[in-house]
């Protein structure tokens, strides 16, 4: 299986900052990743697919980018509302598989 | 509205065995790739189990023959078969919408699974 590894697990940062969360792969995937986010007692959210595909409704400063095995997501300027869990998930080939998750914290 | 809505959790004893369902609306169902996911009690997602449109089956190495999925077109519902119920089982179990190459686009609220004597 294709094991994801996110960095940092964990992070707080305050309202305007610039967040960069990264997710490696064990393997090639192409660019077959895609990122949700999930609030506390909520479903996950899809924000990014086909690794740089911003969902439909998703706000602009989410973005994300990388091929192969290095992807990366951005929240340009934090909000208050992006307080939440962040996990990445490879969709190139069954099993599919997640990150082990990246919680942000607004300082 | 696009909508997956879980049922069918609850409390089971170990070793027993449950049937959860989702109902899919908003949507041409029958087209669509759809998953069984849950989310531990440490918090990890694990991708439990997938079912293709013409009705081809995936699962983890790790739940093989304990799980099984299916899909009812008719009713624009599918289906997660858990037997031999074990305590690490315990979750919340959602349902979700993707396709290969794209992602999981539509998940449901979850249903909560425990399993404890």
């Amino acid at each position: 299986a294709i094991r994801l590894t996110q960095s940092p697990s964990s992070l707080s940062a305050s309202v305007g900052d610039r967040v960069t969360i990264t997710c490696r792969a064990s393997q090639g995937i192409s660019s077959a990743l895609a990122w949700h986010q999930q609030n506390p007692g909520k479903a996950p959210k899809l924000l990014i697919y086909d690794a740089s595909s911003l969902e439909s409704g998703v706000p602009s400063r989410f973005s994300g980018s990388g091929s192969g095995t290095d992807f990366t997501l951005t929240i340009s300027s934090l909000q208050p509302e992006d307080s939440a869990t962040y996990y990445c998930q490879q969709s190139n080939s069954y099993p599919l598989t997640f990150g082990g998750g990246t919680k942000v914290e607004i300082k | 509205e696009v909508q997956l809505v879980e049922s069918g959790g609850g409390l089971v004893q170990p070793g027993g065995s449950l049937r959860l369902s989702c109902a899919a609306s908003g949507f041409t169902f029958s087209v669509f790739d759809v998953h069984w996911v849950r989310q531990l009690t440490g918090k990890r997602l694990e991708w439990v189990s997938a079912i293709g449109a013409a009705g081809d089956t995936y699962y983890p190495d790790s739940l093989k023959g304990r799980f099984t999925i299916s899909r009812e077109n008719a009713k624009n519902s599918f289906y997660l078969q858990i037997n031999s119920l074990r305590a690490e089982d315990t979750a919340v179990y959602y349902c979700a919408r993707g396709e290969l190459g794209i992602g999981m686009d539509v998940w449901g609220k979850g249903t909560t699974v425990t399993v404890s004597s």
